[in-house]
């Protein structure tokens, strides 16, 4: 069992929609949590950022973390085109230790 | 800043070349990451340095594969010899510190073994 799972997609909406995108991990001893962001041919970018259960807001995005269930989420509220990307969740147990990346799901947004 | 800077952007390499990444980190960061990127895979860590010295190189693939960083502003990643399964994208990445835990990706290598 990989550490990290995430549904690759593709993921495809029409524009205003509501995007829920997961991950589960295995490993409890994980504290940080990430959520970055890949446009094609890009370097992947940090999205959102979260320590610990519950939930955070910043703008259109919303990141959840349920830790007994070792679940994460990002909603992405009224889509927009240019949200097409590949997300990836990333999570870290310590400051000093290596980030988990999970694969990614590719999401488009359709006009 | 102009962030992380990679070079080259692309790399078309036959089997048994060598071939040299190069990165730039972000001025002032103590960390850098090499990571490599395939549809099969995805983001693999491959190893990383703090303040210069490489602390975990528990991801490199193979002894073909091995890093440097001569100096806080650059290090480069060499494969010798090449194989066409070593064809991925290659990130560098750089962070400020223990207390951020953002990293700063930089446009990558997609490199090409034939």
């Amino acid at each position: 069992q990989k550490e990290v799972e995430q549904d690759p997609g593709p993921l495809s909406v029409p524009e205003g929609a509501i995007v829920s995108l997961n991950c589960t991990y295995s490993n409890s001893a994980f504290q940080y949590f990430m959520w970055y962001r890949q446009y094609s041919r890009k370097g992947p970018e940090l999205l959102m950022y979260t320590y610990s259960s519950g939930n955070k807001e910043d703008g259109r995005f919303t990141a959840q973390v349920d830790k007994s269930s070792k679940y994460i989420s990002l909603f992405i509220r009224d889509s927009q085109p240019s949200d097409s990307a590949t997300y990836l969740c990333a999570m870290i147990k310590t400051s000093y230790d290596k980030v988990i990346f999970g694969p990614g799901t590719s999401l488009s947004v359709i006009p | 800043d102009a962030g992380v800077i990679q070079s080259p952007r692309h790399e078309v390499t036959e089997m048994g070349q060598e071939v040299t990444l190069r990165c730039k980190p972000i001025s002032g960061h103590d960390y850098l990451f090499w990571y490599r990127q395939t549809m099969m895979r995805g983001l693999e860590l491959l190893i990383y340095f703090n303040n210069n010295v490489p602390i975990d190189d528990s991801g490199m693939p193979e002894d073909r594969f091995s890093a440097k960083m001569p100096n806080a502003s650059f290090s480069t990643l060499k494969i010798q010899p090449s194989e066409p399964r070593d064809s991925a994208v290659y990130f560098c990445a750089s962070r400020a510190g223990t207390s951020d835990h953002e990293q700063f990706f930089g446009p990558g290598t997609r490199l090409t073994v034939l």
